[in-house]
């Protein structure tokens, strides 16, 4: 069965860094998102991209953080300036079609830790 | 953001019994309701899902039930199993975009 992947599955940066995190979705998938979740805390929504441009953010996606879709495979999520708080698991997850009841899948996450 | 709420934060259950897990939403836009579960170090892994045409659904052991008017669903797993025990996460989608509960941590006991 297809999946997302990302990588890497853990990510040590010192405080101030930028950091790229990489995830490959499921290749006929066109709407992408970007989760996370602090330890202890819920899911949350960051981001969702369609069509090559954001198509929804919540207020934690600020200017620190970028989406890009660099080429047919790779969808990644840039924190320009990393914060001691930034330090979570980073989900990202596809779904085939935009506007139909479809489940999203899942990546296995990237574990970022800010020192 | 609290449209999707999930007021049990843990449940424990004894294998072979139903294990019921509840959630509660506020935005009557939502019109698709899933459940995911979690096991650690994993994301999450879709569930089960029922549209808001609907008021059950049912996949093998689990069970969706949809109440539209006390905007609340719940997931029933009958009969347990300790395998089941991970966290389980609601979630509404209005369209294009999904919503998360905090989720519940089920322990099925052997």
């Amino acid at each position: 069965e297809p999946e997302v992947t990302q990588t890497p599955s853990h990510q040590v940066t010192q405080m101030g860094q930028e950091v790229i995190l990489r995830c490959v979705p499921i290749s006929n998938h066109l709407y992408f998102y970007w989760y996370r979740q602090i330890l202890g805390q819920k899911v949350e929504f960051l981001v969702s991209f369609y069509n090559n441009e954001i198509s929804e953010k919540s207020e934690i996606f600020d200017d620190q953080f970028s989406v890009e879709r660099p080429d047919g495979s790779n969808f990644t999520l840039k924190i320009r300036s990393t914060k001691l708080e930034d330090s979570a698991m980073y989900f990202c997850a596809s779904k085939g079609q935009v506007m139909t009841n479809q489940p999203q899948h899942f990546g296995d996450g990237t574990r970022l830790s800010i020192l | 953001d609290q449209q999707v709420k999930q007021n049990s934060p843990s449940l424990s259950v004894q294998e072979g019994r139903i294990s019921i897990l509840n959630c509660d939403y506020t935005n009557s836009m939502f019109d698709y309701f899933l459940w995911y579960k979690k096991y650690p170090a994993e994301g999450p892994t879709f569930l089960i899902s029922i549209s808001s045409i609907k008021d059950k659904n049912e996949d093998g052991r689990f069970t969706v039930f949809l109440n539209k008017s006390a905007k609340h669903l719940s997931l029933h797993i009958v009969p347990s199993q300790p395998g089941d025990s991970a966290v389980y996460f609601c979630a509404a989608s209005a369209g294009r975009d999904m919503r998360f509960g905090a989720g519940t941590r089920l322990t099925v006991k052997p």
